[in-house]
């Protein structure tokens, strides 16, 4: 498995404004997913992130809206621009990890908890 | 990756047994068939995954049809603090972004 941090564990900003979010995982690990989740809805994949090569966006999220970085196998940012209280959800981070049969296994970070006035 | 049928909501007794069922009727061959579960505002956490066979771990056990249409996962006796929203997914390869639907509500009750 691995174990995924995340910084800050929930913020408030005003409109306009900017916020980086920091994944932290506790090994090395290549495939980084960044998610949404809007109150009451199911997740919504941003980005996939691997080191060493510019992440891959979803339609609908743009690489000037949601800059991601990547500069290491254990850390990634992701950047939340120019805030509208739209832009409030949960930002999580997971990431891919061996497991015991089949495909990889995904892991979460305990998510980012942003309000935007 | 196979779409995923998942009741809306459901409700268990505390002890009881809690059998939440999963349709993947479209799922090929080489699919695996995954759950995690969501506690409110948390991330979600991995539970069990499986193939054909029937798997069990310290968590929960995961029933799969012989014709792999349909699972069932089982938590045998549920706790206050299973209640969260299930995610039953599928999915064949790594590098690849979960699917998430939107799941069953699991609301375990005294």
């Amino acid at each position: 498995s691995a174990v995924i941090s995340q910084k800050p564990s929930r913020d408030i900003c005003q409109r306009g404004t900017s916020l980086t979010i920091q994944c932290q995982v506790d090994s090395q690990v290549t495939m980084m997913f960044w998610y949404r989740q809007q109150p009451g809805q199911s997740l919504t994949l941003i980005a996939t992130a691997n080191q060493g090569s510019e992440a891959t966006y979803e339609s609908g999220f743009v690489i000037d809206k949601f800059p991601i970085s990547r500069p290491n196998l254990t850390f990634s940012t992701l950047t939340v621009s120019n805030m509208s209280p739209e832009d409030s959800s949960i930002y999580l981070c997971s990431v891919e990890a061996p497991g015991l049969a089949g495909p990889d296994t995904q892991y979460f970070g305990p998510g980012t908890r942003l309000t935007v006035l | 990756d196979a779409k995923t049928t998942q009741p809306p909501s459901m409700d268990c007794a505390e002890g009881r047994a809690a059998n939440l069922p999963c349709n993947h009727s479209t799922i090929s061959g080489n699919e695996y068939v995954y759950w995690y579960r969501q506690i409110h505002s948390q991330g979600p956490q991995y539970i069990i995954h499986g193939l054909k066979n029937n798997e069990t771990n310290e968590m929960a056990s995961l029933i799969i049809t012989e014709d792999r249409k349909s699972s069932t996962l089982i938590l045998p006796h549920a706790t206050l603090r299973d209640t969260a929203v299930y995610y039953c997914i599928v999915r064949a390869n790594s590098g690849y972004a979960l699917n998430f639907g939107k799941g069953t509500s699991l609301l375990v009750t005294p």
